[in-house]
């Protein structure tokens, strides 16, 4: 069974400070995962993807994340945080193995609030 | 290049109704996947369809039922309505079944059942 594990409820920063968001994985295979974000009263918008490859990978808006295998994580950052990106983000992975079709597990979310 | 569409935007159920959401692929796509959103919780797949046949399915129990049309698009039904199954409901377009595609959101319809 896959699970995403997202740590933290919610982050706080102060707009152009780095920002991290924390998301670690449990697949039985290799993983894809995806970062999506959420806001208020709005579907999910993509970010980013890990596919295969570089273990950075850049996505939109300025963010990126690192994939590490050893430590099963898949942290989002962003080098100087926004206002404008105070929202929901979610992690979420696809087992390429056992889940060929449409399956996204997703974590629970963390709020990201940006202060002026 | 047109996006995902949910309709209707809110509604408002009562107990034991039944009810359809309805989904507008984005152009080119022939995968929608349903999401179930609780309010604070990440979404929770609910099935997905490809070519107009259900391709997998969540830990959801067969009240919950769908479509999809050959023009891609989509329904979700849900019958006997639960208060439990008051939720943010998430459709998702894909181009296809290939697992490293990302898939793409609308908006979602706001369930609430009283």
């Amino acid at each position: 069974a896959q699970s995403v594990a997202q740590p933290e409820d919610q982050v706080n920063v102060a707009e152009g400070n780095p920002l991290t968001v924390k998301c670690t994985y449990s697949v039985s295979g290799n993983p894809y995962l995806f970062w999506y974000v959420q806001y208020p009263n709005r579907g999910l918008q993509f970010l980013l993807k890990y596919i295969t490859g570089d273990n950075l990978v850049k996505g939109s808006y300025g963010f990126e994340a690192e994939f590490n295998k050893s430590q099963t994580s898949f942290h989002l950052k962003k080098p100087s945080a926004l206002v404008s990106d105070s929202a929901l983000y979610f992690c979420a992975v696809r087992d390429r193995v056992t889940d060929s079709w449409g399956k996204l597990q997703f974590g629970a979310g963390t709020q990201v609030v940006v202060t002026p | 290049e047109t996006g995902v569409t949910q309709s209707p935007t809110h509604l408002i159920k009562t107990r034991g109704q039944q009810v359809t959401l309805r989904c507008s692929s984005q152009s080119g796509h022939n995968t929608v996947s349903w999401y179930q959103q609780a309010l604070g919780q990440g979404p929770q797949f609910i099935f997905q369809y490809y070519r107009e046949e259900e391709n997998g399915r969540g830990n959801f129990p067969p009240r919950f039922s769908g479509l999809q049309f050959p023009n891609y698009s989509s329904e979700l039904n849900v019958n006997a309505l639960e208060l439990d199954d008051s939720a943010l409901y998430l459709c998702a377009s894909a181009p296809g079944l290939e697992s490293s595609y990302e898939q793409y959101f609308g908006p979602g319809t706001r369930l609430t059942v009283t």
